[in-house]
Parts: structure tokens; sequence; C-alpha cells
């Protein structure tokens, strides 16, 4: 099946200091790719669509300066947390979706802890 | 509002029993649901769609359009079936998620 990878899968930065994920979609190009956040034992929160070639749309409620999001090939979306501070330690999931199966089935990576000090 | 609901945060049965984790939605026209697993320690995976009404892991899901339901089924729990478990459904080609509900089998 598909396979969507993140690197790295965890990071401890100090407080201003930006950090940067990424996801890779590993046998497939993905048109579409999706930033989620997570809390421990709580759902995943949608935090924005990566497009390629465009413009990320962001949720309501997520800072689309503090929440850069790049995704600039079909196998690639990077999320790069802006002067981190410790309220952004999180667990970040990313997903793709293969756009030949043509349904709506999303690939998920395996998430990246975020730890900000 | 919140369109995915599912009222159980905790469900704890012994090795087994019947198993069922409820998921209700709020959706105008035909609805495209999923259940999605994440066991411990490892990444989140669809486990079935409403759509190809099939069973994986011993595990089935009907979609009751009159209740506005799609509860997740299994007749007799395994250990191994102990996990996270969330319901989806798809609404603006994006996944909107319930709060989860964690299963834990007791042998």
């Amino acid at each position: 099946g598909a396979v969507v990878s993140q690197h790295p899968s965890w990071v401890i930065c100090k407080s201003g200091t930006s950090v940067k994920i990424e996801c890779r979609s590993l046998d497939f190009q993905a048109t579409t790719m999706f930033w989620y956040r997570q809390f421990p034992k709580q759902s995943l929160m949608l935090m924005a669509t990566s497009n390629e070639g465009s413009k990320a749309t962001y949720e309501q409620g997520v800072e689309k300066d503090k929440f850069l999001i790049n995704h600039a090939s079909l196998t690639l979306s990077t999320l790069t947390v802006t002067s981190a501070h410790p309220e952004d330690s999180s667990f970040y999931i990313c997903s793709a979706r293969d756009p030949i199966s043509g349904s709506y089935e999303q690939y998920f990576g395996p998430g990246t802890r975020l730890t900000v000090t | 509002a919140q369109r995915v609901t599912q009222p159980e945060k905790l469900l704890s049965v012994f090795k087994g029993a019947p198993v069922e984790l409820k998921c209700n939605y709020s959706y105008s026209g035909s609805p495209e649901l999923f259940w999605y697993v994440q066991y411990s320690r490892q990444r989140l995976q669809l486990l079935l769609r409403h759509i190809s009404r099939e069973s994986i892991k011993g595990f089935t899901a009907d979609l009751n359009k009159g209740e506005t339901s799609f509860h997740l089924k299994k007749p007799f729990a395994q250990e191994e079936d102990s996990a996270m478990y969330y319901c989806a459904l798809i609404e603006g080609g994006k996944l909107i998620f319930g709060q989860g509900t964690e299963l834990s089998v007791k042998p």
C-alpha cells in the first residue's frame, strides 16, 4: 500500500527557534497533503491542506504565519513551526491522498513529536 | 458544530466479549464514512470504509442513515484489538475526525 514518511520522528527545540518537519509520499505522487495536530489520546485536528504548487489552505484558528507550509513537489510537503513556544509542543501528523486511487482515503505518516523547551 | 461524535472516550471489555464503538454524524447528503485505528506507537491506518461494506479483522460497520450512525462492531474482541479508534467523515475533500474511543480488551 501507499507509504508516507515523516522526518524527524521527534525533535526538541528551544523557545523562539524554528523547526521544519518533512512529509514525503514514498511510492506515489500526492497533489494534496494534510497536516494534523494531535494531543495525547485525543482527536486529530486538521491544521491545513497542502496543495502542490499553490498556497496551503489553513483551517480556522490556525496561524498561517506561524505554521508555514510548502508543497514544492509531488512527493514532499514541509511544515515549519516558526518562533516556537512551549504551547506548540505536540504530535504533528501528515497524510497524503493518492489521486490515482480515485478515493478520499488518506495515508498517514508516523508523526513527529515536537517538544519546545 | 461537531460533525462526528464518538460518545465513549474509553471502552473496556473482556476478551471474547462483543464490542460496539459508537459513532454518530451530522451531514446533509450522502456521507462517506471511515473507521481508522491507531495501535500503540503506530501510525493511524484505515480499518474500513462504509462504501466497501467489508469486514476487516472481524470488524464491521453499517451506515444507518435514519439514526445517522456508523457504529463499529466485532462479535468477539481480542487483546490485540486494544487501540484508539477514530470515526471520520469526508467533508469538502477533508477528513473530519471524531474524538476517538480507546478500546481496552482485557484477558
